[in-house]
């Protein structure tokens, strides 16, 4: 068990929808990453979030947002989705040093 | 542009054998390389790493090594058991990189009881 938490395992949704996943991370950690895994691809970058504020931006689309809380929860919004927008999703959460990574078990996203 | 490349999707090994995963990145400014391991329906999990100042690095059957010379890293897997059996990304990150991790787009490794 990494220590952190993704919810919802599975989401479906249809096309044009708006899906919010959320991420806790391990207790202490102040660095929230988001990534995207397609079939075929490696593991996109999408944003990174410390200590509530965000910190680095990635691959992520403008119909894409996502946010962390004081309580260093974060949400990511996924809206008027696409087909192509179905995919595993990982939080990622990391310590001071930033020395790796501790991914969550993700959220798998189909749209239909 | 894919900064890190794991030029072969799967490979299989028999039971006992050696198992090695290779890696390219094209960035000579990256300092400090990961692999990480992935079973299905479960997150990465981290594995091994090694820094730039290091050309080996060893924990008990999994060892990366590191050319920076040719932009490559690999992982050995001896001797390679069933339970190996999984998704492994490797990673790459640099000062230049903020806090970013560059990941690679896996190889599925099947170790052949």
């Amino acid at each position: 068990d990494s220590g952190v938490t993704q919810t919802p395992k599975h989401l479906i949704t249809a096309t044009g929808q708006r899906v919010t996943l959320r991420c806790s991370p391990r207790s202490g950690d102040l660095s929230v990453y988001w990534y995207q895994q397609s079939l075929d691809q490696g593991l996109q970058f999408l944003i990174q979030y410390y200590n509530g504020e965000e910190r680095a931006k990635g691959n992520i689309l403008e119909r894409f947002s996502a946010q962390q809380f004081p309580d260093l929860h974060s949400e990511l919004n996924l809206s008027s989705l696409e087909l192509g927008d179905s995919a595993l999703y990982f939080c990622a959460s990391s310590g001071r040093a930033n020395e790796k990574l501790f991914f969550g078990s993700g959220t798998q996203l189909s749209v239909l | 542009d894919q900064q890190v490349k794991q030029n072969s999707p799967s490979l299989s090994v028999q039971e006992g054998r050696i198992s090695i995963l290779n890696c390219d990145y094209t960035n000579s400014m990256f300092d400090y390389f990961l692999w990480y391991k992935k079973y299905p329906a479960e997150g990465p999990t981290f594995l091994i790493s090694i820094s730039s100042i290091k050309d080996k690095n060893e924990d008990g059957r999994f060892t990366v090594f590191l050319n920076k010379s040719a932009k490559h890293l690999s992982l050995h897997i001896v001797p390679s058991q069933p339970g190996d059996s999984a998704v492994y990304f490797c990673a790459a990150k640099g000062e230049f990189t903020g806090n970013q991790f560059y990941f690679g787009t896996g190889t599925s490794l099947t170790v052949i009881p």
